[in-house]
Order: C-alpha cells, then sequence, then structure tokens
C-alpha cells in the first residue's frame, strides 16, 4: 500500500524553466492537495482539489497550474521558474466526509538557480 | 483570519520525562485538528486527529486534548524517548488544513 506518491525527489532548476511535479493516491480518495513548505513560514497550500474534475486556488497560488488528471493523480506545474519558488513540495489527500484527515507524500526539494 | 501558534519552537529533554507540545488558534469554527509528525528531509505522518466534538484522543503514548474555548490543543508525550526526536506540527481544519510552524523536539539519551 504506497499511499501518496510523488516524483521527482529532488530537482533543481534554472530561472524561467519549467517542470511539472506528480503526485499519485492509492486510498481512493476524492480531495488532493499540493503545499509548499519554506522555514518560518509553516506549510502553505498552493492548489487543491475537491473532487476529480474541480481544482481551487489556495493561499500561494501565483505562478503555479495544476490538473487533476483523474481520480490517482494530482500534478502541479511550474511554467517559469523563479529562485522565489525554491521549496519542498508536499501533495495529500484526503476523503471528503468532515472527518478528512489528510495523509501527505514524502515530498520533492526544488531548487532554483 | 486564522492564526495557529505553536510553543515552544524548540525543545530539548532527557530521555523517560513526560512532555507537553502546546498549538494555539485565534478561531474557534473548526472540523477538527490534526496532530503530524515529521522527521528531517522527509514528509508528514499524522499522529491523532481530534473532531471539534471530541475534548482528547488517545493512540499509545500519545494523547491530545482539544479545547475550542480557550482556543488550545496541547499533544502529551509519555516516558519519551530519543526515537520522538522530531518536529511537531498540529494543522486545523476549517476545510482547508492552516499548519502551525511546529515544535522541534531533541530527546537525548
Amino acid at each position: 500500500n504506497a499511499g501518496v506518491t510523488q516524483t521527482p525527489k529532488f530537482q533543481v532548476l534554472k530561472t524561467g524553466q519549467s517542470m511539472t511535479l506528480q503526485c499519485a493516491q492509492d486510498m481512493n480518495h476524492n480531495s488532493m492537495y499540493w503545499y509548499r513548505q519554506d522555514p518560518g513560514m509553516g506549510l502553505r497550500l498552493i492548489y487543491y482539489s475537491a473532487s476529480e474534475g474541480t481544482t481551487d486556488k489556495g493561499e500561494v497560488p501565483n505562478g503555479y497550474n495544476v490538473s487533476r488528471l483523474n481520480k490517482r493523480e494530482f500534478s502541479l506545474r511550474l511554467e517559469s521558474a523563479a529562485p522565489s519558488q525554491t521549496s519542498v513540495y508536499f501533495c495529500a489527500s484526503s476523503d471528503s466526509s468532515v472527518y478528512n484527515e489528510q495523509f501527505f507524500g514524502p515530498g520533492t526539494r526544488l531548487t532554483v538557480l | 483570519k486564522q492564526e495557529v501558534t505553536q510553543i515552544p519552537a524548540a525543545l530539548s529533554v532527557p530521555e523517560g520525562e513526560n512532555l507537553v507540545l502546546n498549538c494555539s488558534f485565534t478561531d474557534s469554527a473548526i472540523y477538527n485538528l490534526q496532530w503530524f509528525r515529521q522527521d528531517p528531509g522527509k514528509g508528514l505522518t499524522s499522529l491523532l486527529l481530534i473532531q471539534s466534538s471530541q475534548r482528547e484522543q488517545t493512540s499509545g503514548r500519545l494523547n491530545a486534548s482539544l479545547d475550542k474555548s480557550s482556543g488550545r490543543s496541547t499533544l502529551y508525550i509519555a516516558a519519551s524517548q530519543p526515537g520522538d526526536s522530531a518536529t511537531y506540527l498540529c494543522a486545523l481544519n476549517t476545510d482547508k488544513l492552516i499548519f502551525g510552524t511546529g515544535t522541534r523536539l531533541q530527546v537525548f539519551p
């Protein structure tokens, strides 16, 4: 039972390059989330998808786009990476009940030079 | 706007001590509160979830309490061990999770 998986684990980009972070869950959850974690700032929500076919902005969506490819997969795209996007990115998922416990992936450590 | 504060930011204790980590919040309109553990360079592991209607939850040596009227939650760790060393995060669910900045715990032998 893999839970939530993320690829890649590490990535180094140059300013202006683009890339997509991949996330998949095998728990049949309806809701999926993307967070970034920065020192002293805690985890902040970038985008979320309450159910397949829907996406909504979180607290810090600028510079990112997302795609809910199907129920299992939720990707995060940086179209033109900036040094301010250097961070650790976490994907999470949950069922849609009020219980709503979130389960997290291992993270992607991204450095933008 | 909901604000979540965790005090202390860091804590170092000898093995065997019982300890309390604190989480305070400004808005009591929450669905639930979740405590996580994060090891260096790793993801978040869910430890306990307390529903808004509950007062506490227990799992092994861990006990989490919730007092919405005072805007506080505590995570109690009994008989601490070096393996408990990690950062502990609380997060409030108001249909989205709002995280505190964590308490970094070190338990030394």
